[in-house]
């Protein structure tokens, strides 16, 4: 069993739905979050970072973080076409002096 | 300012052939990673840097597989004898503190061994 689990999808949506991302983790340990976006043949681009359990809202994009469970999600409300591409959740124990263990990736396709 | 960049963004090598990707992380980071990310799967781990100190290493798949940092700014991985199982795409990433968590990313290279 891989440290982070995510499922890949792919995601089909209508534009303007609300998306729901998440991952599960097996390490008790981690205790830094992240979400990145990647666009196909781009480099991942950070887009909400959380530290230990709770919530945190940017624009249209809400993370949470239940440690309890070992589940994080990512909510995208009023979704766009340019919301189309691949999210990444990826996490780590010590923040930045440490390396990040990634989620396999969701494939998310927004429908004008 | 200008984000990390990499180079070049494509590669291709003969299976056999030594190959050098270059990483210019953003001005001032004091961190900076590498990592490996193949054909439909998240970016994995291969090595971190603290300033010119190599500390974690322990991602790199063989010996093939060697990385520089020299004066703390630019890295060079570096790859001997490439195989075709080395085929993916190569991601530098750069953070500003070894306490900050935030990683922003390259475009990565493209290594494609034939």
């Amino acid at each position: 069993q891989k440290e982070v689990e995510q499922d890949p999808g792919p995601l089909s949506v209508p534009e303007g739905a609300i998306v729901s991302l998440n991952c599960t983790y097996s390490n008790s340990a981690f205790q830094y979050f992240m979400w990145y976006r990647q666009y196909s043949r781009k480099g991942p681009e950070l887009l909400m970072y959380t530290y230990s359990s709770g919530n945190k809202e940017d624009g249209r994009f809400t993370a949470q973080v239940d440690k309890s469970s070992k589940y994080i999600s990512l909510f995208i409300r009023d979704s766009q076409p340019s919301d189309s591409a691949t999210y990444l959740c990826a996490m780590s124990a010590q923040g930045g002096s440490e390396k990040l263990v990634f989620g396999k990736g969701t494939k998310l396709t927004v429908n004008p | 300012g200008a984000g990390v960049s990499q180079s070049p963004r494509y590669k291709v090598a003969k299976r056999g052939q030594d190959v050098a990707l270059r990483c210019d992380p953003i001005s001032g980071h004091v961190s900076l990673f590498w990592y490996q990310q193949a054909l439909g799967q998240g970016p994995e781990f291969l090595t971190y840097f603290q300033n010119e100190a190599q500390l974690d290493k322990s991602g790199l798949p063989s010996d093939r597989f060697f990385a520089e940092r020299p004066e703390g700014s630019v890295s060079t991985l570096k790859i001997q004898r490439t195989q075709q199982e080395d085929s993916a795409v190569y991601l530098c990433a750069s953070s500003l503190t070894y306490g900050a968590s935030e990683q922003y990313f390259g475009p990565g290279t493209r290594l494609t061994v034939t």
